[in-house]
């Protein structure tokens, strides 16, 4: 089945930093990479997504890259604010044999972002 | 906008007690999901539901079962609650894919539901 690593597990920036999480994933099949974003006592709200067939994506102040080859992608946050603090889950989307598709995610950054 | 809601934020129960945890979908979704969250170790699924009477087991079944009567309910059920059991539980939704279409695995959660088991 798949594997999805993510770094750091604690990332604590300045505000207006930059921040960057990463993700590895082991399964080749695996064609669709979504973040989460989790705010305390709340469940986790997509935030960002790509696909397989492109490269990087951005949205405002946030980016995600894939770079297929390596089976890796990270999250990208431009200009951090305090509102930007929450943890941070990467995960991958397969198809699976019998049918369907398995979303398997990562095991999250807290993202601390300090005044 | 997606709205799914579980029954209770906070739950204490006693080692050995039959625990219901419920969730509940507005878009009409297809698909429905168990996961529980534990530090370090990300969000795990037990359950998922394609349809209603479906049931399909996730990584950690062990310990849980499920009930899926009505399309826009989904109920992760403890037959007999055990301490490991302690953990922020889940539910998410998700609309029926279509590849063809371009479609993504989004997937919509809840609040959660905090489970104590002394």
């Amino acid at each position: 089945g798949e594997n999805v690593e993510q770094h750091p597990s604690t990332l604590s920036v300045q505000e207006g930093d930059s921040a960057v999480i990463k993700c590895t994933y082991s399964d080749s099949a695996s064609n669709y990479f979504p973040w989460y974003k989790q705010e305390l006592g709340k469940g986790p709200q997509l935030i960002i997504d790509i696909r397989s067939n492109v490269g990087e994506k951005k949205d405002q102040r946030i980016a995600v890259t894939l770079n297929k080859t390596a089976k890796h992608f990270s999250l990208h946050i431009t200009e951090t604010q305090p509102e930007d603090s929450a943890v941070y889950f990467c995960a991958a989307s397969r198809k699976l044999t019998g049918g369907g598709n398995k979303l398997t995610f990562g095991t999250g950054t807290q993202l601390k972002v300090e005044l | 906008d997606v709205k799914v809601t579980q029954s209770s934020r906070y739950l204490v129960k006693r080692t050995g007690e039959k625990v219901f945890l419920e969730c509940v979908q507005d878009m009409d979704h297809e698909n429905m999901f168990w996961y529980r969250q534990d530090p370090g170790l990300g969000l795990r699924l037990i359950y998922f539901s394609y349809d209603v009477k479906m049931k399909e087991k996730g990584d950690i079944p062990e310990g849980y079962s499920v009930s899926r009567e009505k399309k826009e309910r989904f109920s992760l059920i403890l037959e007999s609650a055990s301490t490991n059991q302690t953990s922020m539980y889940l539910c998410a939704s998700r609309p029926i894919l279509l590849p063809l279409a371009g479609d993504a695995d989004t997937q919509y959660f809840g609040p959660g539901t905090r489970l104590t088991v002394l």
